[in-house]
């Protein structure tokens, strides 16, 4: 079936230092990718997504791109803030069933200090 | 426009109590989604409703939980009775559109705590 893997966190960086969350998938068919983040206190927020192979999504700074030969979609920043501090989750939408819903990673908590 | 409303944020209930979540989708959003992260693993789909019909519901996982839209308003999670495993943070969604391709917005949760 479908899954996201990322890597283990918690990631504990520097202020501006730069950031690579990785996330590998197992998907049938061609899903959409999404990166969602969770800041403290707060809901899911969708940070970027990616709906086909070689696209890249990219928000406030934060870049991804759609790796299909690969099956990637690693998060990217150049220079952290201590304000990105929050939990990452990469997925996938799910198409089969047509229902739209979406598989999640497990998540990677980042930590930025001053 | 308002975002996804849900409450409450944190609710603790002792196991065999019932709790009920509540969730309001932004005006006009057709499908509504409930999720679920345990214990700090991954977010993992419970169901899916078009309008008051439950389109998926192969998430769901047992008996105790009973989802409902009636109306195809705001929607309630209830489950009856908790059980420790049940712990974790409960999050809703809504769309405009059936499918995944631009993502959803999702609420803040809802932070249940059996004990």
């Amino acid at each position: 079936g479908n899954s996201v893997t990322q890597m283990e966190g918690p990631v504990t960086l520097s202020e501006e230092a730069f950031l690579t969350i990785n996330c590998t998938y197992t998907a049938t068919g061609y899903p959409s990718l999404f990166w969602y983040v969770q800041y403290p206190g707060e809901g899911l927020q969708l940070l970027l997504k990616a709906t086909k192979a070689d696209d890249k999504g990219s928000n406030k700074g934060f870049e991804a791109t759609y790796r299909k030969e690969t099956t990637s979609f690693h998060l990217e920043k150049g220079s952290v803030q201590v304000s990105d501090s929050a939990v990452y989750f990469c997925a996938l939408s799910d198409r089969s069933g047509n229902t739209g819903k979406l598989i999640f990673g497990q998540g990677t908590t980042l930590q930025v200090k001053p | 426009e308002a975002g996804v409303t849900q409450f409450p944020s944190h609710s603790v209930i002792e196991k065999g109590q019932t709790v009920t979540l509540r969730c309001d989708p932004i005006s006009g959003h057709d499908n509504l989604y409930w999720y679920r992260r345990v214990m700090g693993k991954e977010i993992k789909f419970l169901l899916h409703f078009v309008k008051e019909s439950k389109q998926d519901e192969s998430g769901m996982p047992n008996n105790r939980f009973l989802a409902e839209r009636t109306g195809g308003t705001y929607s309630t999670l209830k489950v009856q009775p908790a059980e420790l495993e049940d712990s974790g943070v409960y999050f809703c969604a809504s769309s405009q559109d059936k499918g995944a391709n631009y993502g959803y917005t999702f609420g803040s949760g809802t932070r249940l705590t059996v004990v």
